[in-house]
């Protein structure tokens, strides 16, 4: 069974600075998705950024990027230039590429606070 | 273009009773999934269903909890005779399929909280 792992119950960051949420995960399979996922105080899942394991270039969405390291089984998120509304908790999720096995595997999850 | 929709988001049950949760997944979305989330924890897989059919139920108790997803109307998680440990939220998502490449992205409703006094 697939594992996720997130070691920072909680991180703490100024506006405007950066920071890294760390992920690693633990599988056998070689091919899989994963996914960054955030939860503010309305509990409403969003998706924040999503890697295919086949690709080799790291995802970025504005803001948020991942450092995605296949041999190391780590999939970070860096927030750049923060800001007072990505204060959440923020999942790192894994999933199968498929054969019915779809559900999400998830993370503890890392609270993530923004100082002004 | 409604997202997930779950109703109740509030729903208070004595031990004993029967909750019923109710998710109505995206237009056009054909896959549901349930996941739980106690305090304090990320979201656990519990069931994955398509029309009328249970794909995988790998994380559901095997015992007091249901779900289904009949051709018409909406899916439904049941819980029979709650228990405190049942306090929970429960969230739904739902997402397509291109062919036989499970690879979209699962959209989540906003969840329903779970009390059980």
């Amino acid at each position: 069974a697939q594992t996720v792992t997130q070691s920072q119950p909680e991180m703490s960051v100024q506006e405007a600075e950066t920071v890294t949420l760390s992920c690693t995960y633990d599988t056998s399979e070689s091919d899989y998705y994963l996914f960054w996922y955030k939860q503010p105080p309305s509990r409403q899942m969003i998706l924040v950024i999503r890697q295919e394991a086949y690709k080799q270039q790291n995802a970025t969405e504005n803001r948020f990027s991942v450092n995605f390291q296949k041999a190391a089984k780590s999939f970070s998120l860096k927030i750049s230039d923060s800001q007072l509304g990505d204060a959440a908790m923020y999942f790192c999720a894994y999933r199968s590429s498929g054969g019915g096995a779809d559900g999400l595997t998830f993370g503890k999850g890392t609270h993530l606070i923004i100082q002004p | 273009n409604a997202g997930v929709m779950q109703n109740p988001r509030h729903l208070v049950r004595r031990r004993g009773q029967e909750a019923r949760l109710r998710c109505s997944p995206m237009k056009g979305h054909s896959h549901v999934y349930w996941y739980r989330q106690l305090p304090e924890e990320g979201l656990k897989f519990m069931v994955y269903l398509q029309k009328e059919n249970i794909i995988d139920e790998s994380g559901m108790p095997k015992e007091r909890f249901s779900a289904e997803f009949p051709k018409e109307g909406p899916s439904i998680l049941r819980i029979q005779q709650v228990v405190r440990g049942d306090s929970a939220a429960y969230f739904c998502a739902s997402s397509q399929r291109q062919g036989m490449v499970a690879n979209n992205e699962q959209f989540f409703g906003p969840g329903t909280r779970l009390t059980v006094l």
